[in-house]
């Protein structure tokens, strides 16, 4: 198995465009996680699905940040409009039910100058 | 609320030491505490977990010991070896599959 996969691996956009990032999770899991790791703040959860819905959004930072997944093989994370305190390292985790592991993927290093 | 604590933040061990790193939580309710590790450029990678059940695990070179009443728990890694140098976070959830709440984590270095 490949692993949970993220894209792009580096981002780097200037203040108030549109970031996109994207995930796919391990075949046959049903449970996706969005964290967001700083410096400051370490590594913190954004969002989960579990089935592709949406369960616990309440660690989204605020309006600017959205997140789907239309189907079990991909999520996206929206950032618009990106600031430079949205600078940080977004991983995307998969696991199973009954399994508390969960596998992350390599992260998506944003740089929103 | 930091919800779990990690210390030290950074460690330097000979090779061969036993580093050892600490965590505590404050919730009662979680009931998984597992250990990531995390090397530079990629995703952090279940090492061992334990539940509160349990007051010790063994898994090879790492051990994991858990206090219950004391509400701490603590990452052992006997005999190091440079290929240990890494980050390495602890963790704590609710039963099921639930978000990971993660400490700080540790930074540490295994030296020749």
């Amino acid at each position: 198995d490949a692993g949970v996969i993220q894209s792009p691996r580096h981002e780097v956009t200037e203040m108030g465009q549109e970031v996109t990032l994207r995930c796919k999770p391990i075949s046959g899991h049903d449970y996706l996680f969005w964290y967001r790791q700083t410096m400051m703040r370490g590594l913190e959860l954004l969002i989960y699905f579990n089935n592709n819905v949406p369960i616990d959004d309440s660690g989204m930072p605020e309006d600017r940040f959205s997140a789907k997944m239309p189907n079990a093989s991909f999520s996206t994370l929206k950032i618009q409009p990106s600031e430079p305190r949205d600078s940080a390292v977004y991983f995307c985790a998969s696991g199973w039910t009954g399994n508390e592991t969960q596998y992350f993927g390599p992260g998506t290093r944003l740089l929103v100058l | 609320q930091q919800q779990v604590k990690q210390s030290p933040q950074s460690l330097i061990v000979q090779k061969g030491g036993i580093p050892i790193i600490n965590c505590a939580y404050e919730n009662t309710a979680f009931d998984y505490f597992p250990w990531y590790q995390q090397f530079p450029g990629k995703g952090p990678a279940l090492l061992i977990a334990i539940r509160p059940d349990v007051s010790e695990k063994k898994e090879g070179r790492f051990t994991i010991s858990f206090n219950k009443s004391a509400k701490q728990f603590s990452l052992h890694i006997m005999d190091s070896q440079p290929g240990d140098s890494a980050t390495y976070f602890c963790a704590a959830s609710f039963s099921g599959n639930t978000p990971l709440v993660f400490g700080k984590g540790t930074r540490l270095s295994v030296i020749a």
